[in-house]
């Protein structure tokens, strides 16, 4: 059974802050994808990374996939009050189906 | 154009009580997904449709579940009867093109609470 392990479960931190949030596993994925969710939302896609190795940059947001693609990392930088939400990791199967970590709640205080 | 709803966005029922969930996928798309959060876990896959047929069920938790597909549209997860562990949000998503990594997209969810 491919697991995700995400960590922090929880974060507060001041505006202004860097912050990293963690995925991790033992299993190889095709691809590995960061979601945002919003209370009584359903997830939305922020990016996916494919290639081991792999960086993508969104705005203040830096997003890494492992060279060995089991593990992704998402950073934040100056944190914002607008970055308060549910981050969700997911690593694609081959079978299509996505590996859901448990998500990272995030609370930035101005 | 009109993303992926859910209805109902709540349903509390009891306890051997039947339950059935709808989704509508975004127009055109081919994959249909259903998962399921339970309070305080991780987001689970319970099943995949490419237009209307079943192309991996095998999240799906037992036989008190059954999901359709009709006509390759919109879908629904009846859950009969239902036990209290099946309470959590129900999520379906869409995307593009059958046996292609597209990007998901996902509905708000239904939360469902079992008495």
């Amino acid at each position: 059974t491919q697991l995700l392990e995400q960590s922090p479960q929880f974060l507060s931190i001041q505006e202004g802050e860097n912050l990293t949030v963690y995925c991790n596993s033992s299993s190889v994925f095709s691809s590995l994808q960061w979601y945002r969710q919003e209370p009584g939302e359903g997830p939305v896609l922020l990016v996916t990374v494919v290639t081991g190795g792999e960086v993508k940059k969104l705005k203040r947001l830096t997003f890494q996939f492992g060279d060995a693609r089991k593990d992704s990392s998402l950073h934040i930088t100056a944190a914002q009050p607008g970055d308060t939400g549910l981050y969700l990791c997911a690593g694609e199967a081959s079978n299509y189906q996505l590996i859901w970590g448990a998500g990272t709640k995030l609370i930035i205080k101005p | 154009e009109a993303g992926v709803t859910q209805f109902p966005s709540h349903s509390v029922i009891e306890k051997g009580q039947t339950v059935t969930l709808r989704c509508d996928p975004i127009s055109g798309h081919d994959n249909l997904y259903w998962y399921r959060r339970v309070m305080g876990k991780e987001i689970k896959f319970l099943l995949h449709f490419v237009k209307e047929s079943k192309q991996d069920e095998s999240g799906m938790p037992n036989n008190r579940f059954l999901a359709e597909r009709t006509g390759g549209t919109y879908s629904t997860l009846k859950v009969q009867p239902a036990e209290l562990e099946d309470s959590g949000v129900y999520f379906c998503a869409s995307s593009p093109k059958a046996f292609s990594t597209d990007t998901q997209y996902f509905g708000p969810g239904t939360r469902l609470t079992v008495l």
